[in-house]
């Protein structure tokens, strides 16, 4: 099984602030397959970046996500007052598909 | 759009056996992709349970695996989870979701409350 870590816990940061999250993975993810969710409070998971950096439908641009085989980030280019939420890195590329501990973005 | 719906008792007692019904609409499941269940204990992270394709192939999370059953009912439309001998341990808002990979279209998940 493939064990996500990621950094920092909590992040906290101003709206218009860059928002850099890790995700490290125990072992490589084959061809890439590590998605991003957002959740916030009392709602379900959101799809935001599928194959380390594309976009899913609807993400807004100042999301991007980057990296290969055991390490991997999302970037929240400028934060808006919307984006403060929980975001969840998982890998897909080998059974059982698991997530990462999750990364609180909260406003400073 | 598609949307997915999960519904079932908020309550069940311990020994008994979860289950768990969504309904989809908007896609038809027998078009393709894998179709799941995800759990989350309250204040705490995301698990993937297992997934089914419309063929009725399966994937279980090893550490649910002798436990869980999922099912696929093209007719309806919809698919269907049942967790087995539970515990309080299995207290979790419920979500199941699109599985092309990744989890891309999401039910807005439903709390079952293991107690007696």
């Amino acid at each position: 099984e493939i064990v996500l870590t990621q950094s920092p816990g909590t992040l906290s940061l101003s709206p218009g602030e860059r928002a850099t999250l890790s995700c490290r993975t125990s072992q490589s993810v084959s061809s890439n397959y590590l998605a991003w969710y957002q959740q916030k409070l009392g709602q379900a998971p959101r799809l935001l970046i599928y194959g380390a950096s594309s976009r899913a439908t609807g993400i807004p641009d100042r999301f991007s996500g980057s990296g290969s085989g055991t390490d991997f980030t999302l970037t929240i280019s400028r934060l808006e007052p919307e984006d403060f939420a929980v975001y969840y890195c998982q890998q897909y590329g080998s059974s059982p598909f698991t997530f990462g501990p999750g990364t609180k973005v909260d406003i400073k | 759009q598609v949307q997915l719906q999960e519904s079932g008792p908020g309550l069940v007692k311990p020994s008994a056996t979860l289950s768990l019904t969504c309904a989809v609409s908007g896609y038809s499941i027998s078009s393709g992709y894998y179709w799941g269940w995800i759990r989350q204990p309250p204040g705490r992270g995301l698990e993937w349970i297992g997934s089914i394709h419309q063929s009725g192939s399966t994937n279980y999370n090893p550490s649910l695996k002798s436990r869980v059953t999922i099912s696929v009912d093209t007719s309806k439309n919809q698919f269907s989870l049942k967790l087995t001998s539970v515990t309080a341990a299995d207290t979790a808002v419920y979500y199941c979701a699109r599985h092309r990979p990744p989890l891309d279209y999401w039910g807005q998940g439903t709390l079952v409350t293991v107690s007696s």
